[in-house]
């Protein structure tokens, strides 16, 4: 059975940094391309950040970009996010979302809940 | 970047009701359209790939279409465990963009 656990959330002050881990399982995830998605509280799904399989290639929203890193280690079945220079508007539940194939996401983690506020 | 753009933005059908959802892209995608549902309180779930094809264990009252821009989800009989936001996804290439979601509800 696929499972994807993110951990990493919580609380951060504007400016602050978090970095979220997702870990894999069920699956081979060295195969795999991996994407990060959020969604704000009561609002709907946005893209974040994808990684291909080899990380060979990475590619960021623009609300994100030069803030965000994305990051794997096969080795260990992780998938990463590093969050630097928080906003408020980065609260949201962020999700690890597997890949399939030409990239649609097939396997979603339950997420884990990122609060920027002073 | 290519836009996405779903309507309705909600919308309130009976049980058994035939639904659509439609999901228009600002520029041709081919065919790299995936739709998803998420429940109130629940993850999203993959329901069709491909514009076209349903994810295994989805039931086959769902299904999709399109080509290009315009893309549509239909529902053949609405049922009750059906309440949910849909949200479509251009998946190839980035930015990898969500719709702005659809609100079904049961009238």
């Amino acid at each position: 059975e696929v499972q994807l656990v993110e951990s990493g959330g919580g609380l951060v002050k504007p400016g602050g940094s978090l970095r979220l881990s997702c870990a894999a399982s069920g699956f081979t995830f060295s195969s795999y391309a991996m994407d990060w998605v959020r969604q704000a509280p009561g609002k709907g799904l946005e893209w974040v950040s994808f990684i291909t399989s080899s990380s060979t290639y990475k590619f960021y929203a623009d609300s994100v970009k030069g803030r965000f890193t994305i990051s794997r280690d096969d080795a260990n079945n992780l998938l990463f996010l590093q969050m630097n220079s928080l906003r408020a508007e980065d609260t949201a539940v962020y999700y690890c979302v597997r890949a399939r194939l030409s990239g649609y996401g097939d396997s979603w983690g339950q997420g884990t809940l990122v609060t920027v506020s002073s | 970047d290519i836009q996405m753009t779903q309507s309705p933005s909600s919308l309130s059908a009976s049980v058994g009701d035939r639904v659509t959802i439609t999901c228009r892209a600002s520029q041709g995608i081919n065919n790299y359209l995936a739709w998803y549902q998420q429940k109130p309180g629940k993850v999203p779930k993959l329901l069709i790939y491909a514009a076209s094809s349903l994810q295994s264990g989805v039931p086959s009252r769902f299904s999709g279409s399109g080509s290009g821009t315009d893309f549509t989800l239909t529902i053949s009989s609405l049922q009750p465990e059906d309440v949910a936001t849909y949200y479509c996804q251009k998946y190839h290439g980035a930015p990898r963009t969500f719709g702005q979601g659809t609100k079904l509800e049961i009238k």
